[in-house]
């Protein structure tokens, strides 16, 4: 099993709709970041978190640290938002940059 | 806008090449990092950085190596490409002195090897 678990694997929506991509992770982390990864391949960093919430435009992220779960959630999604999602944990006491990635969330908007 | 570049971004070779992976930032970032990730699947550490002479080994054994004689330059190598190292390598990089800030990635290099 692996220690940073994404669900759902695949979603489709249609545009407008509100999304939600969840992560539960089974390790002490000292920080938890949700990453975009485009067809193309180049990933860029949406959040890094370590509590409570953030928000940047659209794209809303949430942790509970109790529940070791964290949510990514986008509103009004656009085709434009299609791209694989991925969470990534920071081990407690690791080293940065040896993050643990979980296998992504392949969104498809469709207009 | 990118400010840590990878090339070439694809690159098909035969077995037995010597192949290097280009990876360079502008943003004078300290901490550099080199993922692989194959198909569906998810990214794992290969080598990193700290700065200038700095290498290290991450999680995932891989037979490449890599090197860190400029702070803005961090060149992966495979000595003997072989067909079980296709897959896509990505670069990041991160400025020193906050344990978590944002990792910047690369457009990232998809091997394949004949």
């Amino acid at each position: 099993k692996n220690e940073v678990e994404q669900s759902p694997q695949n979603l489709t929506a249609q545009e407008g709709e509100f999304i939600t991509i969840n992560c539960s992770y089974s390790v002490g982390i000292s920080a938890l970041h949700w990453l975009q990864q485009h067809p193309g391949g180049g990933i860029v960093s949406l959040f890094m978190l370590s509590s409570g919430k953030k928000k940047h435009g659209r794209l809303i992220a949430t942790i509970n640290i109790q529940e070791k779960h964290s949510s990514l959630h986008i509103t009004a999604s656009h085709p434009r938002d299609s791209a694989v999602y991925i969470c990534a944990v920071g081990p407690r006491g690791g080293s940065q940059g040896n993050l643990i990635f979980g296998k992504g969330t392949k969104l498809s908007v469709k207009p | 806008e990118a400010d840590i570049y990878q090339t070439p971004r694809y690159l098909v070779i035969g077995t037995g090449k010597k192949i290097t992976l280009e990876c360079s930032q502008t943003m004078g970032h300290d901490k550099m990092y080199w993922y692989q990730q194959d198909p569906g699947m998810e990214l794992h550490l290969i080598h990193y950085s700290y700065g200038v002479n700095s290498t290290e080994k991450g999680d995932l054994s891989s037979e490449s190596t890599v090197s860190r004689i400029r702070t803005e330059h961090f060149p992966l190598t495979l000595e003997s490409a072989r067909p079980s190292h296709t897959s896509q390598y990505l670069c990041a990089s991160s400025p020193w002195g906050e344990v978590n800030s944002p990792l910047h990635f690369g457009n990232g290099t998809r091997l394949t090897v004949t």
